[in-house]
């Protein structure tokens, strides 16, 4: 599976969007980019995936670049409940493929 | 629908002792896996089972043992406890389909001295 690579950290305003980028410039074209999140202590959470096209959810929105290189993913109003961990994964589509997670972005929202 | 369920939910051992951590999830999902975390770290798969009776490792399988033998329950063995594999271990479940989200259990955090 393709390498990401996150920001380690970033803060909003509550209220605001939260805006997480990340790179996955050796993404092949069989792999999806899949988001999940770590409120602490607990275990993660799915949020949403995407091939290419720009992608909406009730939790998010996921905007992948043309070329595929980076992503994006948009909480449109963030709460202090979105502070978390968020892991940006790139995995291949299939039904045994595995999920492997890096560190993670760590966002804060504060009030 | 209980989900992932995993206990215990915290357990001290002494190194050198054994265990079983639990894992039971009632969604009727065929893939079954778990993970290590550690401070600072992401989660690092340690064995994974796509279904009842098949079970394979991940990155970090070392001094772990698993076995499936039905498909809501993926116990995870360690046999011999070292302080290294004080963590936080969570169970996760899915269907086997292309694109299924994962479903996590709270975790059991384990500590050997």
């Amino acid at each position: 599976d393709a390498k990401t690579t996150q920001p380690t950290s970033m803060d909003c305003a509550e209220g605001r969007a939260a805006n997480l980028p990340c790179n996955h410039s050796t993404i092949s074209g069989n792999e999806y980019v899949y988001w999940y999140r770590q409120i602490h202590s607990q275990g993660p959470q799915y949020i949403i995936h995407g091939l290419k096209n720009n992608e909406t959810n009730e939790m998010a929105s996921l905007i992948i670049t043309e070329d595929r290189k980076s992503s994006t993913l948009i909480l449109p109003h963030a709460t202090l409940r979105d502070t978390a961990v968020y892991y940006c994964i790139v995995r291949v589509a299939g039904a045994n493929s595995k999920l492997t997670f890096g560190k993670g972005i760590t966002l804060s929202v504060r009030p | 629908n209980a989900g992932v369920t995993q206990t215990p939910k915290f357990q001290v051992l002494k190194t050198g002792q054994s265990m079983t951590l639990q894992c039971a999830q009632d969604m009727n999902h065929e893939y079954m896996s778990w993970y290590r975390q550690d401070p600072g770290m992401g989660l690092r798969l340690i064995h994974y089972s796509v279904g009842a009776g098949i079970t394979d490792q991940g990155e970090v399988p070392n001094g772990y043992n698993v076995s499936r033998s039905t498909t809501e329950d993926f116990p995870l063995r360690l046999l011999s406890a070292a302080p290294s594999q004080t963590s936080v271990y969570f169970c996760a479940s899915r269907p086997t389909g292309l694109f299924t989200e994962a479903f996590f259990g709270q975790g059991t955090r384990l500590t050997v001295v």
